[in-house]
């Protein structure tokens, strides 16, 4: 899991604002994924991506968007319209099919 | 839906007592089980993982018990020691349809000095 990196470490974003969470990996894997954790609660799948180039929403999509443009990057936009997106985000990559996922750090959004 | 039920939400144990983490799926065709432990802050990391081809499997103080037939698999920590204090999560996929795992709701591992 090395070799997952997110970026920023803490956001704070003020309302009404976008805000891009970045996600790279050099795993070389086909999937990512990105995942939001409230505090003391689990894991809830906001996107994931299985080829460059397409994703699917997952759970809980809605004021989110993300793009894949290339096998390494998947960042995750935090729009205005997610009415309460303070949280831990964490993203994961993992080969595909019934293989392991790879946790990044995770970036902690805090809305002042 | 597709869903894994995960038990018990919070268990605490005495240092060197064993600790036991059950899982139940849905979805018969699963195949793939992982199992994370996320300490405080921090991210969810893998630390034993089943495929359906396997009953049991063992790594040091770990182990993990995969039941097909009554769609559970369960965890077990050994000799427990503070360190293994943390958020312990399941999960659950399969080999065709969508890449995305399906996780159970976490439980609450206290170890008591």
């Amino acid at each position: 899991d090395g070799g997952i990196t997110q970026s920023p470490k803490y956001l704070f974003r003020k309302e009404g604002q976008n805000v891009t969470l970045s996600c790279e990996q050099n795993l070389n894997h086909d999937a990512m994924y990105w995942y939001r954790q409230d505090p003391g609660q689990g894991l809830r799948l906001i996107y994931y991506s299985q080829i460059v180039n397409d994703f699917q929403k997952g759970d809980i999509a809605e004021g989110y968007s993300v793009s894949r443009e290339k096998k390494e990057s998947f960042p995750l936009t935090v729009t205005s319209a997610q009415k309460n997106p303070t949280a831990f985000y964490l993203c994961a990559s993992g080969q595909g099919l019934a293989d392991t996922q790879y946790f990044g750090p995770g970036t902690r959004l805090t809305v002042l | 839906g597709e869903n894994v039920e995960q038990h018990p939400s919070t268990l605490s144990v005495q240092e060197g007592d064993s600790a036991v983490i059950k899982c139940t799926y849905s979805d018969s065709a699963s195949n793939y089980f992982p199992w994370y432990k996320q300490e405080l802050g921090k991210r969810p990391q893998l630390i034993i993982d089943i495929r359906s081809n396997v009953g049991e499997k063992k790594d040091q103080r770990i182990a993990v018990t995969l039941n097909k037939t009554a769609k559970h698999f369960s965890l077990h920590i050994t000799e427990t020691q503070p360190e293994d204090s943390a958020v312990y999560f399941c999960a659950a996929s399969k080999s065709s349809g969508t890449y995305k795992y399906i996780f159970g709701t976490g439980t609450r591992l206290k170890v008591l000095a």
